[in-house]
């Protein structure tokens, strides 16, 4: 069975204040790793997909990277548009297009 | 372009009634998905459709039924509501067999009383 653990459950950075989140994945032949961001009543955002250990992917200020074990979502720098719940997503060899998900992040960042 | 609509954004149930959230996609896509998401729990899939036609069990299905009579639309059945289904559900649609960005609707808020 795929797992997924996302640490820290909520993170609270002042602005400009770098950090990274984690994502912990087990899973029987990884397809992908996914990473989507959350606003407060809205669906996930695609953010990222990373397919393979090694890989990195930059989007403003983010930065996705992958090990064999783990993926970090690194924010630079961040602004209070930032905050958001980040989610990590991965797909086995199973098949389907199907997602396991982990629990997510929660990120505030003030002023 | 609207992409992923669900319908309602919000509804309260009794116990024991049924209903069925609406969801459509105009990309043309072929897989469709039903999540849930509960507090701290993470999204969880409920059922999920190759195709037309073709429809199966995810993650946590005992409770819901799906019919895939279109490309376009993938409803989601809730019989006999319980207190256990109150939750926010979301569709989510992908066009290929590799995995690329899943499209999610906004939501459907669900609460059963």
């Amino acid at each position: 069975e795929d797992q997924v653990t996302q640490s820290p459950e909520a993170l609270r950075l002042q602005e400009g204040e770098s950090s990274s989140l984690n994502c912990s994945y087990t899973v029987s032949g990884l397809r992908g790793l996914f990473w989507y961001r959350q606003d407060p009543g809205k669906g996930p955002e695609f953010l990222f997909t990373l397919y393979s250990a090694g890989e990195e992917k930059e989007k403003e200020r983010l930065k996705a990277t992958l090990t064999k074990k783990e993926s970090f979502l690194h924010i630079t720098a961040p602004k209070p548009e930032d905050s958001a719940t980040y989610l990590c997503a991965v797909e086995g060899v199973g098949g389907g297009n199907k997602l396991t998900f982990g629990t997510g992040t929660q990120l505030k960042v003030e002023l | 372009n609207a992409g992923v609509t669900q319908t309602p954004k919000f509804r309260i149930l009794k116990i024991g009634q049924s209903m069925t959230l609406q969801c459509t996609q105009d990309m043309n896509h072929n897989y469709m998905y039903w999540y849930r998401q509960d507090p701290g729990m993470g999204l969880k899939l409920i059922y999920y459709s190759v195709g037309a036609g073709i429809t199966d069990k995810g993650e946590v299905p005992n409770g819901y039924n799906v019919s895939r009579s279109t490309t376009e639309d993938f409803p989601l059945r809730l019989e006999l509501a319980a207190p256990s289904q109150t939750s926010v559900y979301f569709c989510a649609s992908i066009q290929g067999q590799r995995s690329e960005k899943l499209f999610f609707g906004s939501g459907t808020q669900l609460s059963v009383l």
